[in-house]
């Protein structure tokens, strides 16, 4: 059973535009979130995280919210540029451990 | 820093052979980890290490053995391949002192 879920896999934006891409948990042990960035042929790269503690986190065009009462976090980007594109994975992990479980990942498509 | 190297970079192996996929980091990061990326099923954790001589396993152990004799390495061992285990493989580590994981670019194995 998936306990951490990306229901769409695909989002297609235009540049400068918002981009939002959703996450959903199911394990309310979860206390720590992160995004991460992959671009083909590459490991993944940290992009943002929050814990349980506060529900927004800001860096630069990214933000992260959480609604931990629906079990819910969304990633905003910002104005969305070109370099943008690229599979974004949602990971959650208990108390910030090594068991980072992740989702199926979004594929996020700027179009200039 | 070279960050989190992984070799090789493509491998092809035959049911029941063996092999070990090496992973280094030169940024004495504690913490280690193996995950597996299949088409459509995001990340999963193989195996990790919380500092040298200290292994635990993840989510998806089986078939897969793991040693730290050092801080710098962390290799993947492949007792015994089989077609299941064709995937994409990355290493991470991270500090004691960050929650966010970084990864090496990643191995692709096939098993024929």
């Amino acid at each position: 059973d998936q306990q951490v879920k990306q229901n769409s896999p695909s989002l297609s934006v235009q540049e400068g535009r918002i981009s939002i891409l959703n996450c959903d948990y199911t394990n309310s042990m979860f206390d720590y979130f992160l995004w991460y960035k992959k671009y083909p042929a590459e490991g993944p790269t940290f992009l943002i995280s929050i814990s349980s503690i506060k529900d927004k986190n800001e860096d630069g065009r990214f933000t992260v919210f959480l609604n931990k009462s629906a079990k819910h976090l969304s990633l905003h980007i910002v104005p969305s540029q070109p370099g943008d594109s690229a599979v974004y994975f949602c990971a959650a992990s208990v108390g910030g451990s090594e068991k980072l479980v992740f989702g199926k990942g979004m594929k996020l498509t700027v179009n200039p | 820093n070279a960050g989190v190297t992984q070799t090789p970079k493509f491998q092809v192996l035959k049911t029941g052979q063996s092999m070990t996929l090496q992973c280094a980091q030169d940024m004495n990061h504690e913490y280690m980890s193996w995950y597996r990326q299949d088409p459509g099923m995001g990340l999963r954790l193989i195996h990790y290490s919380v500092g040298a001589g200290i292994t635990d396993q993840g989510e998806v152990p089986n078939g897969y053995n793991v040693s730290r004799s050092t801080t710098e390495d962390f290799p993947l061992r492949l007792l015994s391949a089989a077609p299941s285990q064709t995937s994409v493989y990355f290493c991470a580590s991270r500090p004691t002192v960050l929650n966010e994981q970084f990864f090496g670019p990643g191995t692709r194995l096939t098993v024929l």
